[in-house]
């Protein structure tokens, strides 16, 4: 299957830093990515859209100034959580699309972030 | 409001023994995904089930799909204790689109007893 990555894998930071995430796919190009959010033992939520060379479109209820992202080239894309705050604390998840005949996602291994 | 629901939520099983999880959904999605998470980990595709009535295996796992009654099944046979994991069904927020944006249910999660 396709690969993708995500760095850093867990990150623990103070309340108010800014916390850096990125996704990159490794063996294809995708102008589309996603990113998720994921709390203990809950589903994944989609949190936005990211589109390379575009701006990215935000699921209602998601802050575009909380959670930037830029979609940089066709294999990053790059989540910054915005003044972190412990309720940020989170499993994010990345995702892409390699086949466009279908929707199946190939999901990165993800960040796990701690907002102290 | 799109909804995906599973069921059961949370399953303990003997070795050996066999089993289904149920993936319901509300809209007309003629697609639907099963996805496997590991404790911890992310997420592995397992299925892509692309129209009514289909059918797919891969080892001990069969999944298949009923877009007339929104429907996916997800059979576990013999169970083994690798088998362990949490299990999500997916379908397109948007049908037969390649947004990418998918709907996740609430996740089965699977105990396999020796």
């Amino acid at each position: 299957g396709a690969v993708v990555s995500q760095h850093p894998s867990r990150v623990i930071c103070k309340s108010g830093t800014s916390v850096k995430i990125e996704c990159r796919s490794l063996d294809f190009q995708a102008t589309t990515m996603f990113w998720y959010r994921q709390f203990p033992k809950q589903s994944l939520m989609l949190m936005a859209t990211s589109n390379e060379g575009s701006k990215a479109t935000y699921e209602q209820g998601v802050e575009k100034d909380k959670f930037l992202i830029n979609h940089a080239s066709l294999t990053l894309s790059t989540l910054t959580v915005t003044s972190a705050h412990p309720e940020d604390s989170s499993f994010y998840i990345c995702s892409a699309n390699r086949d466009p005949g279908t929707n199946e996602q190939f999901f990165g291994p993800g960040t796990r972030l701690t907002v102290l | 409001e799109l909804k995906v629901e599973q069921n059961p939520l949370f399953l303990s099983m003997q070795e050996g023994k066999n089993y289904t999880i149920y993936c319901n959904y509300s809209t007309t999605s003629d697609r639907l995904y099963w996805y496997r998470q590991d404790p911890g980990k992310s997420l592995e595709s397992l299925f892509v089930l692309l129209s009514n009535g289909a059918v797919k295996q891969e080892g001990r796992l069969m999944a298949s799909l009923d877009t007339k009654a929104r429907l996916s099944t997800l059979h576990i046979t013999a169970a083994v204790h690798d088998l362990s994991a949490t299990y999500f069904c997916a379908v397109d927020k948007v049908r037969s689109s390649n947004t990418g944006k998918l709907i996740f249910g609430q996740g089965t999660t699977l105990q396999v007893k020796p």
